[in-house]
């Protein structure tokens, strides 16, 4: 099936400094890719929606200047997390739909911890 | 407001059965997912209801009821490795998808 490839897996930063995270897929073209945030046991919140050649989609309350989300090309999407702090520490993961309503691949998530 | 509840966690004994639910308020309706996640890990996808009724699949079986905003995943002859948390996801009039927090389902051996 269809795969998403996320990187980094996990990553640790310095407070102040920015974080980018990469998410690729590999047999398809992903015209639209989906950025979640999952804080510990808590739901996947939807941060933004991303889509190749124009700016992206954000939910609300979302500040679109420090998650800076890039949707270059078909395969691939960057969500940069711009002056990281400890409160942005959580689990990014994204998502890029398939032909059907079932479809929905994922990437393998980043956990960003923020000291 | 649109809302997904489901319990937040459950315990199980390995080979029982357990029946994790779900209620859902929506804006429109297009289906429900069940997905499971294992710590630190993206979701997988479980299954996919959109008309009423049981839908089963190997040892997972879920459950609809449209009329009551409500759903159900059954997992039976349960394993240590069915040790996750269970998303509970509405897809909403404009295809996106509502989440619950999660149940965390506990195997004891």
């Amino acid at each position: 099936g269809a795969v998403v490839s996320q990187h980094p897996s996990w990553v640790i930063c310095k407070s102040g400094t920015s974080v980018k995270i990469e998410c690729r897929s590999l047999d398809f073209q992903a015209t639209t890719m989906f950025w979640y945030r999952q804080f510990p046991k808590q739901s996947l919140m939807l941060m933004a929606t991303s889509n190749e050649g124009s700016k992206a989609t954000y939910e609300q309350g979302v500040e679109k200047d420090k998650f800076l989300i890039n949707h270059a090309s078909l395969t691939l999407s960057t969500l940069t997390v711009t002056s990281a702090h400890p409160e942005d520490s959580s689990f990014y993961i994204c998502s890029a739909p398939g032909g059907g309503v079932t479809e929905a691949f994922f990437g393998q998530g980043t956990r960003l911890t923020v000291v | 407001g649109q809302n997904i509840d489901q319990p937040t966690e459950m315990t199980a004994t390995e080979g029982a059965i357990v029946q994790i639910n779900c209620t859902y308020q929506t804006s429109g309706f297009n289906g429900l997912f069940w997905y499971q996640q294992h710590a630190g890990e993206a979701p997988t996808f479980l299954s996919y209801n959109v008309l009423d009724g049981l839908e089963e699949k190997g040892r997972f079986s879920s459950f609809l009821s449209r009329s009551k905003g409500y759903s159900y995943l059954l997992l039976k002859e349960l394993q240590m490795k069915d040790s996750a948390s269970y998303l509970c996801a509405a897809m909403d009039s404009n295809y996106q998808l509502i989440w619950g927090a999660g149940t965390k389902l506990i195997i004891k051996p």
